[in-house]
């Protein structure tokens, strides 16, 4: 069965610090894996996917994201936090089974900027 | 890209009453799916919306609960039949389209429901 795990459901970090929120997925093939941002009151909004090209994909507003197929890894991540980031994201694996294109999501990370 | 429009934005409901929610995309589009999002939740897919037939539900999802029509390519509705509390939620819809959209979906704004 295909799967996704967000491991931390909160994380904090300091305006200005690296960000870090973890994603690893179960896939008995190769999948697409996506970050998505929801915003407060606002809808889904796609941060970057990984389609089977680059292991390293860069994404809006500075977030990139390593494909790491022997860990079963996708972690986002971003240099340097703005107050603006402040969202909740969620982690998805897209399994390519029957063609129908399903998304499966975590759990969701909350994510919170310290000024 | 696509552009999804969901109408109403929200709304409040008494129990036992049914209410429509209408997904429309600027463009046609293959595919076309209904998720719901309980409060402090992840999204939970309801549904996948074929046009001309049936939709394909998941797991703990039934028709008579959520009927789902979709009567061409850039327009699909979701019933949330005989309301209770529990189903209070926001309901989004997406679409993606495997030509033009390769598996992506893109996400309509939501549907804020409340059960009294």
């Amino acid at each position: 069965a295909q799967s996704v795990t967000q491991l931390d459901s909160h994380v904090s970090v300091s305006e200005g610090t690296p960000v870090l929120l973890r994603c690893n997925y179960s896939s008995s093939y190769s999948p697409s894996l996506f970050w998505y941002v929801q915003h407060p009151n606002k809808g889904l909004q796609l941060l970057l996917k990984y389609t089977s090209a680059a292991t390293l994909v860069k994404g809006i507003n500075g977030f990139e994201a390593e494909f790491k197929k022997s860990e079963t890894s996708f972690h986002l991540t971003k240099p340097s936090a703005h107050m603006s980031d402040a969202a909740e994201y969620f982690c998805v694996v897209s399994p390519p089974t029957s063609g129908t294109y399903k998304y499966i999501f975590g759990t969701g990370t909350r994510l919170k900027v310290l000024a | 890209s696509a552009v999804i429009s969901q109408k109403p934005s929200r709304d409040i409901c008494q129990r036992g009453t049914s209410l429509t929610i209408q997904c429309q995309v600027d463009s046609q589009v293959t595919m076309m799916f209904w998720y719901r999002q309980q409060p402090g939740q992840s999204l939970t897919l309801i549904a996948t919306a074929n046009q001309g037939s049936e939709a394909t539900y998941e797991s703990g999802f039934v028709i008579d609960k959520f009927p789902i029509s979709r009567p061409n390519l850039t327009f699909s509705t979701l019933t949330v039949s005989n309301m209770s509390p529990e189903d209070s939620s926001i309901y989004l819809c997406s679409v993606s389209d495997r030509g033009r959209l390769s598996n992506e979906q893109f996400f309509g704004p939501g549907t804020r429901l409340t059960v009294l």
